[in-house]
């Protein structure tokens, strides 16, 4: 399989401050990324779709202005929480899309742990 | 957009097959079926997928009906480090967004 890496693992912030989350992909070229996040006992949910060279496509309910996606190159995008609150505290998991097989798969991250203080 | 369902919970023996199920009964002709399953407090990890053959990796095993409208992934012999939450989603074509449901949460027993 494919490995994707994310950095940090673990971030703790004070509220109001802004936290950058990358996502690597190292072994293959990813155009689309995906971000999700993961409250305590639940399931992942989608954010948004992270496209390189363009503007992401956030889901619904996801305000764009705060989970700021940036996909500059074809191995990278960073999720950047920005005047980050309690509230956002959450596990946050990227995917990247590869398309070298005949079908696509996602490989996902291990998961980046934001507690906001 | 097809949805799936699955059992919340299951059990297994160490050493015995686990057999999951997932009803997907409003899946299209060209949409797969994908199977990841994630471990506490990491990222998903992917399993195996497939259109309409049965399909067969190192980890496990896929099944999928003549109809499509469900299918089982068997873990031949499960181990303790099997224990995990097992879901089963099928892929939006056109976008390649994978939509988390619930999933099984799979409880291997010595």
């Amino acid at each position: 399989g494919a490995v994707v890496s994310q950095h940090p693992s673990r971030v703790i912030c004070k509220s109001g401050t802004s936290v950058k989350i990358e996502c690597r992909s190292l072994d293959f070229q990813a155009t689309t990324m995906f971000w999700y996040r993961q409250f305590p006992k639940q399931s992942l949910m989608l954010m948004a779709t992270s496209n390189e060279g363009s503007k992401a496509t956030y889901e619904q309910g996801v305000e764009k202005d705060k989970f700021l996606i940036n996909h500059a190159s074809l191995t990278l995008s960073t999720l950047t929480v920005t005047s980050a609150h309690p509230e956002d505290s959450s596990f946050y998991i990227c995917s990247a899309r590869d398309l070298r097989r005949r079908t696509d798969t996602q490989y996902f991250g291990p998961g980046t742990r934001l507690t906001v203080l | 957009d097809a949805k799936t369902t699955q059992p919340p919970s299951m059990d297994c023996a160490e050493g015995r097959a686990a057999n999951l199920p997932c009803n997907h009964s409003t899946i299209s002709g060209n949409e797969y079926v994908y199977w990841y399953r994630q471990i506490h407090s990491q990222g998903p990890q992917y399993i195996i997928h497939g259109l309409k053959n049965n399909e067969t990796n190192e980890m496990a095993s896929l099944i999928i009906t003549e109809d499509r409208k469900s299918s089982t992934l068997i873990l031949p012999h499960a181990t303790l480090r099997d224990t995990a939450v097992y879901y089963c989603i099928v892929l939006e074509g056109n976008t390649g967004k994978l939509i988390f449901g619930q999933g099984t949460t799979l409880q291997v027993k010595p």
